[in-house]
């Protein structure tokens, strides 16, 4: 069965304080690992795609990178509105059409 | 439309009543996906829509819950004689073309918030 973990479960943030997100995942034939950003009392939002060891994606202040175990999404120079759940996911090759979600991060930055 | 519309976004019921969360994909996504996301937790798969007809249902937790899709598009998700257990929020997506390797982007509702008294 696929397994998603994600650490820490909340970060607190200065604005500025760069940082970085954990998502270890046990996957059989990785399809594609997953970001989502998901804001209060709506649904998780798409970031990255990342599909291979040693891939990496940018957004703004965010990027994202991949192992064969791990996946990590940086935040450099944090602003209030990083503010967020953020979501890991990942599709094996035995249900490539289903993603299994880690229980996310929430990260709080202030000004 | 141009996003995942889901309705109601909030209900409120006894335990014991039945209830429908109605779920309108974006024109085109010919996938479908019902989740399930409680306090604290990661999101839960429910089922799996590829059209009309449901491939996977595995996530569904019991009997009480059912859901259906009628004409390639709205879907409803059904609990019976709810549970305190079932309060969560039901989050529908959406998925469009197919992606690289199999893998594909959903397209997420703001949900539906249910609270079993």
């Amino acid at each position: 069965e696929d397994q998603v973990t994600q650490s820490p479960e909340a970060l607190r943030l200065q604005e500025g304080e760069s940082s970085s997100l954990n998502c270890s995942y046990t996957v059989s034939g990785l399809r594609g690992l997953f970001w989502y950003r998901q804001d209060p009392g709506k649904g998780p939002e798409f970031l990255f795609t990342l599909y291979s060891a040693g891939e990496e994606k940018e957004k703004e202040r965010l990027k994202a990178t991949l192992t064969k175990k791990e996946s990590f999404l940086h935040i450099t120079a944090p602003k209030p509105e990083d503010s967020a759940t953020y979501l890991c996911a990942a599709a094996g090759a035995s249900n490539d059409y289903k993603l299994s979600f880690g229980a996310g991060t929430t990260v709080t930055v202030r000004a | 439309g141009a996003g995942v519309s889901q309705s109601p976004s909030n209900k409120v019921t006894e335990k014991g009543k039945d209830v429908e969360l109605r779920c309108d994909p974006i024109s085109g996504h010919t996938a479908l996906y019902w989740y399930r996301q409680s306090l604290g937790q990661g999101l839960e798969f429910l089922i799996y829509f590829q059209g009309n007809s449901a491939p996977d249902k595995s996530g569904l937790p019991s009997d009480r819950f059912s859901a259906e899709r009628t004409g390639g598009s709205v879907s409803t998700l059904t609990i019976q004689r709810t549970q305190q257990e079932d309060s969560a929020v039901y989050l529908c997506a959406g998925r469009g073309g197919q992606g690289r390797s199999g893998a594909n982007v959903l397209t997420f509702g703001a949900g539906s918030r249910l609270t079993v008294l």
